[in-house]
Formats: structure tokens, sequence, C-alpha cells
């Protein structure tokens, strides 16, 4: 159980394009969600934390009108990529978690691999 | 902010050697310790997890163990196969359920035949 998906997997833009990437918690309620991005041999940086139903809360340099976070239903968030650059190209990656969730443990999604031209 | 660190960026091993990647954090708020392993263009996978009233948690070839005293985690894996081969991160968090995890900069493990 516990499965998150990310679609598209992977993705290529032109530059000034804007670009969605939703994630699903497929069989749990996914009251938080949390986007992270990975450029390439670095670690993962969070970038917002989502509550169903509320506005996200974004980390400190995270661009909030340039990354804008949906987290409209318990099952669905989605991350547009506004007017994309070649410097956005990057793994976005998606977790979720459920209240009551005894535990720390992030369910991940497969990530999306965002290529700009 | 608070970070999570790792001692070496890559380790090379044997295949069934046993290996162990370190990480150290720097949060002693933090109470709640994951390991995940990441395979190139995949998402993170749950290896194990440790809360910060325990000091040792074995699961299946892996242990990990935690000495808070130095803000120190370690991840063993036992007789370490090709399969094996990925990027480790650990990961914590800080406070309370329901908030993020903070990840380290991760260690590649190579493990040859």
């Amino acid at each position: 159980g516990a499965v998150v998906s990310q679609h598209p997997s992977r993705v290529i833009c032109k530059s000034g394009t804007s670009v969605k990437i939703e994630c699903r918690s497929l069989d749990f309620q996914a009251t938080t969600m949390f986007w992270y991005r990975q450029f390439p041999k670095q670690s993962l940086m969070l970038m917002a934390t989502s509550n169903e139903g509320s506005k996200a809360t974004y980390e400190q340099g995270v661009e909030k009108d340039k990354f804008l976070i949906n987290h409209a239903s318990l099952t669905l968030s989605t991350l547009t990529v506004t007017s994309a650059h070649p410097e956005d190209s990057s793994f976005y990656i998606c977790s979720a978690t459920y209240r009551g969730r005894d535990t720390g443990e992030l369910f991940f999604g497969e990530g999306s691999r965002l290529t700009v031209l | 902010g608070e970070s999570v660190g790792l001692h070496l960026p890559t380790l090379s091993v044997q295949e069934g050697d046993n290996s162990i990647i370190n990480c150290a954090y720097s949060n002693s708020a933090s109470d709640y310790f994951i390991w995940y392993k990441q395979e190139s263009g995949k998402g993170p996978q749950f290896i194990i997890d440790i809360r910060s009233n325990m000091d040792k948690r074995q699961g299946q070839r892996v242990t990990v163990l935690l000495n808070k005293t130095v803000k120190h985690l370690s991840l063993q894996i036992a007789a370490t196969q090709p399969g094996d081969s990925a990027v480790y991160f650990c990961a914590e968090r800080v406070n309370q359920a329901g908030t993020a995890l903070i990840f380290g900069k991760g260690t590649t493990l190579s493990v040859s035949s």
C-alpha cells in the first residue's frame, strides 16, 4: 500500500512555457504533500509543503509565483512551473503522508524529470 | 536551516562485503530518521527508520545505528549485493509527525562482483 504516482515521468518544454506535474496518492488520503527538487548528483531539496485545502508553504528561496502548488483534493497535488527556463530543469519529486500516521516515513513518487530547452 | 550531512560521497565495496554508510546530523531536536535508497532516475525508496528513543534497529540485511551524543547515524548493509548499488540518503524529521524530511547529501554505493 501507500503508493504515490507522478505524471508525467519526463517532460521537455520550450523556454517560457508552463508545465504541470501531477502527484496522486493511489490508496490513501494524503493530507499533506511535499514537493522536492533534485539537481544532478545533489540531494533532495524541499520546495514546499502542501496541506489539503490550504495554501502551500514555500521554503525560503522558492518563488511561489513561479512554482504554483495546488492540493485541492486528498489524492491529488499539482506543481505548475510557470514560464519555465533552462535553469528550472531538474528532477521534481513529490511525497505524501496522512494525518495520524505515527511514523515520519514519507511515501515518494517516482519523480518527474523536467528539461527546459 | 538544519542540514544532514554524509561523511563520504562515494563508497566502493566488493560483493559479499559489509557496507557502512555514515551520516552526521546537526539538529538535536530531530526525533526520527530514515535511510532511503535512490536508483538513477527514480524516487527514493524506504530502507529503514529509527526513532530518537532508540539506538539500534535491524531489518533484513540492514541495521541502522543512532548515536545521539555525537549526532551520528549509520547504515550497515550485510553481504552487499550488486543490486544494492545506488545513492543512499539519510533524512531527519525535526519536530512532529506530518512535517517534511530534511535530506543529507547522499553517498553513492558501488558494488563490484
